[in-house]
């Protein structure tokens, strides 16, 4: 069965300072990797997906990027973090060629102070 | 652009009722409608979709009904209990497009 993994469940960083989230999946290949933000009490916002290895769209300008350096790998960053980057970050896959039912990680609590 | 308004933001029901939560969409080429539901702390899970062809679909106690024409979907929880108390967001997308658009999420109290 496929299973996804991120880390860390929480994290407290200064502004400033850089970000790296990882994800990883298991039990599939070639996935649709998708990095997503929830404020607190709102929606899901989509910054980036990857439909392969070196592959992102970002759907939002900003102050993260994206990585996949290996087909089952998704990587969040951030050079210098802002108070606005806290939040609830979530890592989701699906299957190549539908883009629609999302399995999404544990989550990220991000914290910037 | 592309948007999904969920109603209510917050339901209480009291533990046998039922809860309905709907959304809208705005997106005419969106044909599928998943709802996932988040407990605190953790990611949203799927708990059942629903495809353009098809007007209403169940699973146990929990139901979605579509209305193309006006644009409508509905989550519907029979004989609620606590444990389905979290955050239900409702979702559309299109077949091979990678932009899910979600609703801003219902906060669903159970009281028992």
């Amino acid at each position: 069965s496929q299973t996804i993994h991120q880390w860390p469940a929480t994290l407290v960083q200064p502004v400033g300072s850089p970000l790296s989230l990882e994800c990883t999946v298991e039990g599939t290949s070639n996935p649709n990797l998708y990095w997503y933000r929830q404020a607190a009490g709102r929606g899901l916002q989509l910054l980036f997906y990857s439909v392969g290895i070196g592959q992102i769209s970002s759907e939002v300008p900003q102050n993260l990027s994206a990585s996949r350096p290996q087909d089952r790998q998704f990587i969040l960053s951030s050079k210098k973090l802002l108070l606005s980057d806290s939040g609830f970050y979530l890592c989701a896959w699906s299957l190549q060629g539908l883009g629609e039912k999302l399995f999404f990680g544990s989550g990220t609590q991000l914290s910037v102070l | 652009g592309e948007n999904v308004e969920q109603h209510p933001s917050t339901l209480s029901v009291q533990e046998g009722d039922s809860a309905v939560i709907k959304c809208t969409y705005s997106d005419s080429a969106s044909n599928y409608f998943p709802w996932y539901k988040q407990e605190l702390g953790k990611g949203p899970q799927l708990i059942i979709d629903i495809r353009s062809n098809v007007g209403e679909k169940k699973d146990q106690r929990i139901a979605v009904t579509l209305n193309k024409t006006a644009k409508h979907f509905s989550l519907h929880i029979t004989e609620t209990q606590p444990e389905d108390s979290a955050v239900y967001f409702c979702a559309a997308s299109s077949s091979g497009g990678f932009k899910t658009i979600f609703g801003a999420g219902t906060r669903l109290f159970v009281k028992a």
